[in-house]
C-alpha cells in the first residue's frame, strides 16, 4: 500500500517568514495530493490540493509543488501569520477518490 | 445537518468492554471514511465505504474492530474487548466520492475514546 513520509514533525518560524513542509510518497500510481490543516481541538480541513497533471498550484499565501519523478510534494506558506499555527497533514491517494493515506503531520508554530 | 456528525464526543470505558461509535455523514455523500488519530501518529486509515461497493477494510488493526454502514448513510464503528492501546480520537469523514470532481474529505469533530 501507499506510504507517506512527512518532514519536519515540528517547525517554528517568526511571523512574516516562509514555511516549507515536505512529503514523499511510495506508490507511483498516486495521482491526488491534498493538504489538511488542523487547528488545536478542531477537525482537519482541506486547504489546498494538487493532481498529478500539474506541477504547482497557488492560493494566496499558500502553494503546493509536485515532483512526480522524485515522488515528493511540498507545501509553501509565505508571510506566515500567528493564525497559521496548526498541524498540517499531507496525503496521497492512488486512485483519486478512494483511500487517502496521510503523513504523520507537521506542527507549525508562528511566533509574533 | 450541515456537517458530519459523530457521537459520542467522549467515551470512557473499562478495558474489555465493547464500544460503538456513530457517524452521520453529509447528506448525498457516497463515500465515508474512519480514521484514528493518536498523539504523534497522524491520521491512521481504518476503513472506507463507497456507495454499495464492498468496503475497504485494509486499515482495521485487528478483528476486534468492525464497521458497518446502513442504507448508504449512517455508519457505526464497533470495537470489541477494548484495550488501552485503543485510546485515541476516532474521526469520521465523508466525501462526494467518485462521482464528483473533488476528493475533499469533510471531517466530523471526532469521538475521543479513553480505555482505562
Amino acid at each position: 500500500g501507499e506510504n507517506v513520509e512527512q518532514h519536519p514533525s515540528t517547525l517554528s518560524v517568526q511571523e512574516g517568514d516562509s514555511a516549507v513542509i515536505k512529503c514523499t510518497y511510495s506508490d507511483s500510481a498516486s495521482n491526488y495530493f491534498p493538504w489538511y490543516k488542523q487547528e488545536l481541538g478542531k477537525r482537519p480541513q482541506l486547504i489546498i490540493d494538487i493532481r498529478s497533471n500539474v506541477g504547482e498550484k497557488k492560493d494566496q499565501r499558500i502553494a503546493v509543488t509536485l515532483n512526480k519523478t522524485a515522488k515528493h510534494f511540498s507545501l509553501h506558506i509565505t508571510e506566515t501569520q500567528p493564525e497559521d499555527s496548526a498541524v498540517y497533514f499531507c496525503a496521497a491517494s492512488p486512485r483519486g477518490y478512494s483511500t487517502l493515506t496521510f503523513g504523520k503531520g507537521t506542527m507549525l508554530l508562528v511566533s509574533p | 445537518g450541515a456537517g458530519v456528525s459523530q457521537s459520542p464526543s467522549n467515551k470512557v470505558t473499562e478495558k474489555g468492554k465493547d464500544v460503538e461509535l456513530r457517524c452521520d455523514p453529509i447528506s448525498g455523500h457516497t463515500a465515508l471514511y474512519w480514521y484514528r488519530q493518536s498523539l504523534g501518529q497522524g491520521l491512521e486509515f481504518l476503513i472506507y465505504f463507497q456507495g454499495n461497493s464492498a468496503p475497504d477494510k485494509s486499515g482495521l488493526p485487528s478483528d476486534r474492530f468492525s464497521a458497518e454502514r446502513t442504507g448508504g448513510s449512517v455508519s457505526t464503528l464497533t470495537i470489541q474487548r477494548t484495550q488501552q492501546e485503543d485510546s485515541a480520537v476516532y474521526l469520521c469523514a465523508s466525501s462526494l466520492g467518485r462521482l464528483a470532481g473533488t476528493g475533499e474529505l469533510f471531517f466530523g469533530e471526532g469521538s475521543r475514546l479513553t480505555v482505562l
